[in-house]
Formats: structure tokens, sequence, C-alpha cells
């Protein structure tokens, strides 16, 4: 069936390191791919999303880049802040009779000053 | 206006209690869904509404119920639950145009505690 694999965190960088935050995923036809991020007690804001094969999704400065070959939608950012500490979750939509969304188990970021 | 809004942000209720939960968006999106999400966990789709009728049900037990009285609310009833349905309850929703491609809103969640 359709799925999402997320790398495990959770993931400890400092100020300004380099962020990746791998994700691949399985799917039947032609799936959009999103990242969505959830900081401590809200809900799931969209943070970029790519429909299809070889789309660049960015904004904030994170980047992710559907790679078809590989199945992969890794998320990348040059230099994290504290402020990017949250949890980020890579998610596909497939249409399944109705367009149904499948998450990722998650990657909670922790940044350090 | 680009919210969606969930009443109330937190919730007890005991086995035998009826207790709903509101969703409400202007946003003119014509696409909601309930998803319940555990500590620690991704969200786990439970509903699907499109225009204003239910296109996804995954397999939901009755003692939860959503209604879809119009394009703008999303109500989630709840009956008889049981302590491991303790959650956060998201909303969410979506211009349904491209299908797949659509991004979902979502709103803060209701945390629900079932004692």
């Amino acid at each position: 069936g359709d799925s999402v694999t997320q790398m495990e965190g959770p993931v400890t960088l400092s100020e300004e390191a380099f962020l990746t935050i791998n994700c691949t995923y399985t799917a039947t036809g032609y799936p959009s791919l999103f990242w969505y991020v959830q900081y401590p007690g809200e809900g799931l804001q969209l943070l970029l999303k790519a429909t299809k094969a070889d789309d660049k999704g960015s904004n904030k400065g994170f980047e992710a880049t559907y790679r078809k070959e590989t199945t992969s939608f890794h998320l990348e950012k040059g230099s994290v802040q504290v402020s990017d500490s949250a949890v980020y979750f890579c998610a596909l939509t497939v249409n399944t009779g109705g367009f149904k969304t499948i998450f990722g188990a998650g990657t909670r970021l922790f940044v350090k000053a | 206006d680009t919210e969606v809004t969930q009443t109330p942000k937190h919730l007890v209720m005991g086995m035998t209690n009826k207790k709903s939960l509101k969703c409400e968006q202007h946003m003119g999106h014509r696409a909601m869904y309930w998803y319940k999400q555990k500590a620690k966990k991704p969200p786990e789709l439970m509903f699907v509404y499109s225009y204003e009728k239910l296109s996804i049900n995954e397999s939901v037990p009755s003692r939860f119920s959503p209604e879809c009285p119009n394009s703008s609310l999303l109500n989630l009833h709840l009956h008889a639950l049981q302590p491991e349905d303790s959650a956060l309850y998201l909303c969410a929703s979506s211009l349904p145009g491209q299908g797949s491609t659509d991004t979902q809103y979502f709103g803060p969640g209701t945390r629900l505690t079932v004692l």
C-alpha cells in the first residue's frame, strides 16, 4: 500500500548547521508530496510541496526536490535557527476514490543556540 | 481569512457522555477533514468531506459521527468513547481544485481526554 518513511529523530543540531531530513515514499500513481511542520501545541502548517517529478518546493530557506527515480523527497536547509525547532512531517496525497493524505512518522528537530 | 478554527480547545468527558467538536473555515474550501493524532505520532485520517458529502471514512468506530451541515462547518459527534480515544483531534480544509495537489490548512486541534 501507499506509505511514507522518514528518518527517525530526534535530530539535534547547533544553530547555523545544515539540516537534512530523509523521506522516501511508496505509492501507486502520481502522488503529490508535502512537508508539514508542527510547533508545540499547534496544528500542522504546510512548509512546502511538489506536485510532479523534478519539482522543487521551497519556503523559508527549506527545500525539497521530488525525485521519482529514488522515490524520495528529502528536506534540506542550509542554516537552521532555534526557531526551526519543531516536528516535521513528510506526506503524500493519493487518489483512492477521494484524496487521502498519508503522513510519515514525523521527525523532531531540536536546534541549540 | 486563512484560518481554520476549532472549538473547544480542550475537552474532558466521561465514557457515558455525548459531546461534539466543531470546526469552521471561511476560506471557501469545499473539502474538510478530521484527523486523530496521538502523542508523538503522525495524524491519522478519520473522515473526508467533499462538497458536504462524506467521501472517505477510514473504518472509524461508530462512536465517532461526523456531520457537515454546510460548506463552512464540520462537526464530530462523540458518544460512548473509550479512554484510548484520548488524543488531539485536528480539522483541516482544502480547496478541491487539483485534488492531490491541494494544500490542507489545519486548525490548532481539540485535545480530548476520556476518563
